[in-house]
């Protein structure tokens, strides 16, 4: 089974900043299944991310995946209000699982 | 438009069942895996259970294996998840969802609540 690591934790920023996410599999994912989502308290999960580097239907473009084999990363060029909430990256293309989350909070 | 609707969820006693389902709408659902994801108050994520679209590839976490069974009706576009042997810790929003193994967007519902308590 896969095990993706995600990190930081936490990651403070102040809006207008940039976000720098990582998501770290055990084994190489292949065909790029790899996938972010966006969770605010008490909302389901929202997918910002599949593929790997494909924006979701509706994602506004400062939402930008990278990465192949073992090391992604999701950046959010410039972090408005409205991001502030966890990020989960998840495989799916042999294991199906999810990373544990970075929280991304108000400096 | 894609569409997944969960229902069934409720509040049920430890040692309880439910059968939570799943209504799809707006693609070939005979086409895809199906999965059940959870998570509980405050925790992350949890892939519970995915069925291959001709059902002969079922998974399980090893946290349900044994109480929990998966099935699919492709004629009604619905997938079900029957929750046996109920514990507190299965509390949990589960999530229907698309998937695994599509290079296709990913596509989740809204979710439906679970609670095991006396």
């Amino acid at each position: 089974e896969i095990v993706l690591t995600q990190s930081p934790g936490t990651l403070s920023l102040s809006p207008g900043e940039r976000a720098t996410l990582s998501c770290r599999a055990s084994q190489s994912v292949g065909s790029r299944y790899l996938a972010w989502y966006q969770q605010k308290p008490a909302q389901a999960p929202r997918l910002l991310i599949y593929g790997a580097s494909t924006r979701a239907t509706g994602i506004p473009d400062r939402f930008s995946g990278s990465g192949s084999g073992t090391d992604f990363t999701l950046t959010i060029s410039r972090l408005e209000p409205e991001d502030f909430a966890v990020y989960y990256c998840q495989e799916y293309g042999s294991s199906a699982t999810f990373g544990q989350g970075t929280k991304v909070e108000i400096k | 438009q894609v569409q997944l609707v969960e229902s069934g969820g409720g509040l049920v006693k430890p040692g309880g069942s439910l059968r939570l389902s799943c209504a799809s709408s707006g693609f070939t659902f005979s086409d895809f895996y199906m999965s059940w994801i959870r998570q509980a108050p405050g925790k992350g994520l949890e892939w519970v259970s995915y069925i291959r679209s001709s059902g002969d590839n079922i998974y399980y976490a090893d946290s349900v294996k044994g109480r929990f069974t998966i099935s699919r009706d492709n004629a009604n576009n619905s997938v079900y998840l029957q929750l046996n042997s109920l514990r507190a810790d299965d509390t949990a929003v589960y999530y229907c969802a698309r998937g695994p193994f599509s290079r296709l967007q990913p596509y989740w519902g809204r979710g439906t609540l679970v609670t095991v308590s006396s």
